[in-house]
């Protein structure tokens, strides 16, 4: 059972370009969100749906999208990439309500 | 401003010691998850408590959930060197999940 499964692990980018974060999950869950992690700050949440073609804005939405085409994926985008989007990104899937939130295993991105 | 405050924010102990972390917020939840991440990985849950006052035991780990459902604490008993890593407390918040900036543990031998 693979779980949440994100890719890539690493990332590398120039200031101004563009890239997307894919997240996958297998549970069937139709909760599922983005966060960032910096250093004394937890986890942020940036995104977030609650089912295929429903997104919403979480604590720290600018200059990333997001869409759900199925209920399995969620991929994040970052149109113009800025420093300060350097990050750990983490995707999470779980049933909603409260209950169990599963993780990937991170992006580590940074912006040059 | 975090919507759930932590502390201590770094907690550096010896093995055999105690400890209790702390999870404070002016809103009410519906539920409180703990988490724990370890370096390179992604939070994995350790409990969830739902009801005000609700006290759960896993092994060493006591967790409570205030009366008010606004706070929550982590009690580790005899802490052991496995123990480090950062403790995240978690809340259901409308319709999506908000985290605290974690308690940074490191246990030594």
């Amino acid at each position: 059972n693979a779980g949440v499964t994100q890719t890539p692990k690493f990332q590398v980018l120039k200031t101004g370009q563009s890239m997307t974060l894919q997240c996958a999950q297998d549970m069937n869950h139709e909760y599922m969100s983005w966060y960032r992690q910096d250093p004394g700050m937890g986890l942020r949440l940036i995104h977030y749906s609650v089912g295929a073609g429903i997104t919403d804005q979480g604590e720290v939405p600018n200059g990333y999208n997001v869409s759900r085409s199925t209920t399995e994926d969620f991929p994040l985008r970052l149109l113009s990439a800025a420093p300060s989007q350097t990050s750990v990104y983490f995707c999470a899937s779980s049933g909603g309500g409260g209950t169990e939130a599963f993780f990937g295993q991170g992006t580590r991105l940074t912006v040059v | 401003t975090q919507l759930l405050e932590q502390s201590p924010q770094f907690l550096s102990i010896q093995e055999g010691e105690n400890l209790t972390v702390y999870c404070n917020s002016s809103s009410v939840f519906s539920s409180l998850q703990w988490y724990r991440q370890e370096p390179g990985e992604g939070p994995v849950l350790l409990v969830t408590v739902v009801t005000g006052g609700e006290v759960k035991k896993l092994k060493r780990l006591t967790f409570q959930f205030g009366d008010a459902r606004k706070d929550s604490s982590l009690h580790i008993t005899a802490a052991q060197p496995g123990d480090t890593g950062l403790y995240l407390c978690a809340g259901a918040h409308n319709n999506d999940m908000r985290f605290g900036a974690g308690t940074r543990l490191t246990v030594k031998p």
